[in-house]
């Protein structure tokens, strides 16, 4: 299940299950965006990335959809193992400028 | 992908010291760099942007004589926090950019593994 307080949100899976992580992102001049995986104490690692003029990108057993719409963007994970447990964080850019990064949702997949 | 390195993975200090933390491309040319900060269980909040001979160009809110960057060269960024307080005690994190990379499709910066500052 999802939860939502003064901590990360949190995706439980049990393993194998498919995941779908979700970010609501904030500028609607944003034309790319990037997923992160982050595991504790290290820094964010590339997942996949996708541009404004598309809605949907597929990799090695991810997805990232995008609904430029309601300004919505999520990540599918297909068969998740326990090692894709991690903090996911989506990024927004706008031409050549800064990332501006999401608040971030913790997976959890249990054995 | 490319290898940005950074520098202690972690240090603990005394209040009232300064330490210095380096970010590496090792094998590009990064013009720009930048600094970030995570406190625990948040996203990471930009600090400043580092580029090659020039100042570093800092977020609202960031002090910038508490954070000194430097980027003496195409490969080297260091952040030193100086006069560190408890309230400084945070995990660090660099990220690169390479240098003639034109095409924004492939603006995925690169990040070092982040340092765990830890001030007593």
């Amino acid at each position: 299940g999802e939860s939502v307080g003064l901590h990360l949100p949190t995706l439980s899976v049990q393993e194998g299950d498919n995941s779908i992580i979700n970010c609501a992102y904030s500028n609607s001049a944003s034309d790319y965006f990037i997923w992160y995986k982050q595991e504790s104490g290290k820094g964010p690692q590339f997942i996949i990335d996708i541009r404004s003029n598309m809605d949907k990108r597929q990799g090695q057993r991810v997805t990232v959809l995008l609904n430029k719409t309601v300004k919505h963007l999520s990540l599918q994970i297909a068969a998740t193992q326990p090692g894709d447990s991690a903090v996911y964080f989506c990024a927004e850019n706008k031409g050549y400028s800064t990332l501006t990064f999401g608040k971030g949702t913790m997976l959890l997949v249990s054995p | 992908g490319a290898v940005v390195s950074q520098h202690p993975s972690w240090v603990i200090c005394k209040s009232g010291t300064s330490v210095k933390i380096e970010c590496r491309s090792l094998d590009f040319q990064a013009t720009t760099m930048f600094w970030y900060r995570q406190f625990p269980k948040q996203s990471l909040m930009l600090m400043a942007t580092s580029n090659e001979g020039s100042k570093a160009t800092y977020e609202q809110g960031v002090e910038k004589d508490k954070f000194l960057i430097n980027h003496a060269s195409l490969t080297l960024s260091t952040l030193t926090v100086t006069s560190a307080h408890p309230e400084d005690s945070s995990f660090y994190i660099c990220s690169a950019r390479e240098l003639g990379t034109g095409d924004w499709t492939n603006e995925k910066l690169f990040f070092g593994s982040g340092t765990q500052l830890s001030v007593l």
